[in-house]
């Protein structure tokens, strides 16, 4: 089975801290995801990767930076938190979409409190 | 460009009655198509998927979907619904072309479980 990881699953960061938000999968996938979920407003992507140090901006890429250094880890960056990055995020990780196989595997989300 | 629409926002059923949800997509070509679930607080989890042939997608829990072209949807169908089926759904679309490997979400319709 794929396994998706986040670092944590509840953090609590103050306004004007770096955050760091850490999502590793253990199925070799070329793709890696970002997303956070809002009641009403359903999943917006963040930032997308299609391999290592390779990286698009998704929707509502503002205010975030991410980092894939390798193929397994994926990144997300807050580099100085704000309120309104209260949020719940998710990573996903999938094949390419020309392997016919590219549905996307979630981990379990980080609950992001920004006071 | 892609886009998905789930009409409903939040469906009540009661325990042991069929359920159906609805889905509709927009693309320009035959889509990759796929229904996740999201219980509280968890990452999504994938329900089922369509790439290609059997228009007819069996999935876990006893879930399945019918794709039809002509009506541009996807609804997820479960003949008798149980107490833990109460969860937020959505439907996703993917392209099938190189470098797209994207997947657009609807906004999730909630399911709530009457005993």
């Amino acid at each position: 089975d794929v396994k998706v990881t986040q670092s944590s699953r509840y953090l609590v960061k103050r306004t004007g801290e770096k955050v760091f938000l850490e999502c590793v999968q253990d199925m070799d996938h070329e793709n890696m995801f970002w997303y956070r979920q809002d009641p009403g407003l359903g999943l917006r992507l963040i930032y997308f990767s299609y391999d290592v140090k390779m990286k698009e901006k998704g929707d509502i890429p503002e205010g975030y930076s991410v980092s894939r250094e390798k193929k397994e880890r994926f990144s997300l960056i807050l580099e100085s938190a704000s309120t309104n990055q209260t949020s719940m995020y998710l990573c996903a990780s999938s094949l390419p979409a020309t392997s016919g196989r590219n549905e996307q595997f979630f981990g379990p989300g980080t609950r992001l409190t920004v006071l | 460009a892609q886009s998905v629409t789930q009409p409903d926002i939040h469906i009540t059923v009661s325990e042991g009655a069929s359920l159906e949800l609805r889905c509709n997509y927009s693309y320009g070509a035959t889509p990759y198509l796929f229904w996740y679930v999201q219980s509280p607080g968890q990452g999504l989890q994938l329900l089922l998927k369509y790439f290609s042939g059997d228009t007819l997608v069996q999935g876990i829990k006893g879930f399945e979907a019918e794709f039809k072209r002509s009506q541009s949807s996807f609804n997820l169908r479960k003949p008798s619904v149980h107490w833990s089926d109460a969860a937020e759904y959505f439907c996703a679309v993917g392209a099938r072309m190189n470098r797209d490997d994207k997947i657009i979400f609807g906004k999730g319709t909630r399911l709530h479980i009457l005993p």
